[in-house]
C-alpha cells in the first residue's frame, strides 16, 4: 500500500457543527501532516506529527484540533469553523527526511 | 527564510512540444526537492524526488534536475500531451527545520 487515504472527500458543515477529517497510511511513515490549500494557492502547513507526537503547530486557531491515535491514523477535529475556513485539506506522510512526501487526495470542506 | 519561486506562473503550449518548468530556491540547506502535479480540486501527486546529493531524476517523459549551488531546479516534459495539463508544484525540504516550502506553481495547459 503506497497511498494516503483521506475521508470524506467532500464535507459541508455549518458554523455550529462538529466534524472530523480522517487520514490513514500503511506505509510505516513516521511523520504525518495536515495542510490547508485555498484555490490557486500552494498548500500551507498546519500541523506536523512525528512518532505520534505533535511537533509543529503553525499557529493554527483552536477551532482546528489534530489528533494522532496511532502511527497510521491522523484526525483533524473541526468545531465552530468560519466560512473563510472553506478550503481543500490535505494530509501527507513521510518516512524520513530524504524520502519525500506522499499526499492524499484531500477533503474539500465548505463551511456555510 | 526559504523562498521558492516558480516561473512561469502559467504556460500554454501546443501538443507534442517539449517544455521546461523552472523552480528556484534561496536557501541551499535542503534535504531534497520534490516536483508534484495537481489536477483541479485534487490532491498532490508526486512526480520526481531529487535528493540533495543528486543532480537529476527521470521518470518516463519527465526529467528533473537540481543545481543546489545556483538554487535552481527544472522539470523537463518531453512530447507534451493534453493529459499533462495541470498545475505543477515544486517543494524543497529544509534541513534546518524539516519543513517543506512550496512554490506557487505553474499552471500548464497543453493545446490539442
Amino acid at each position: 500500500d503506497t497511498e494516503v487515504t483521506q475521508t470524506p472527500k467532500h464535507l459541508v458543515m455549518g458554523m455550529t457543527n462538529k466534524k472530523s477529517l480522517k487520514c490513514e497510511q500503511h506505509m510505516g511513515h513516521r511523520a504525518m501532516y495536515w495542510y490547508k490549500q485555498k484555490a490557486k494557492k500552494p498548500p500551507e502547513l498546519m500541523f506536523v506529527y512525528s512518532y505520534e507526537k505533535l511537533s509543529i503547530n503553525e499557529s493554527v486557531p483552536s477551532r482546528f484540533s489534530p489528533e494522532c491515535p496511532n502511527s497510521s491514523l491522523l484526525n483533524l477535529h473541526l468545531h465552530a469553523l468560519q466560512p473563510e475556513d472553506s478550503a481543500l485539506y490535505l494530509c501527507a506522510s513521510s518516512h524520513d527526511n530524504n524520502y519525500g512526501y506522499t499526499f492524499g487526495s484531500g477533503t474539500r470542506l465548505t463551511v456555510v | 527564510k526559504q523562498e521558492v519561486t516558480q516561473i512561469p506562473a502559467a504556460l500554454s503550449v501546443p501538443e507534442g512540444e517539449n517544455l521546461v518548468l523552472n523552480c528556484s530556491f534561496t536557501d541551499s540547506a535542503i534535504y531534497n526537492l520534490q516536483w508534484f502535479r495537481q489536477d483541479p480540486g485534487k490532491g498532490l501527486t508526486s512526480l520526481l524526488l531529487i535528493q540533495s546529493s543528486q543532480r537529476e531524476q527521470t521518470s518516463g517523459r519527465l526529467n528533473a534536475s537540481l543545481d543546489k549551488s545556483s538554487g535552481r531546479s527544472t522539470l523537463y516534459i518531453a512530447a507534451s500531451q493534453p493529459g499533462d495539463s495541470a498545475t505543477y508544484l515544486c517543494a524543497s525540504e529544509s534541513n534546518r527545520d524539516d519543513k517543506i516550502i512550496f512554490g506557487k506553481g505553474t499552471r500548464l495547459h497543453i493545446l490539442p
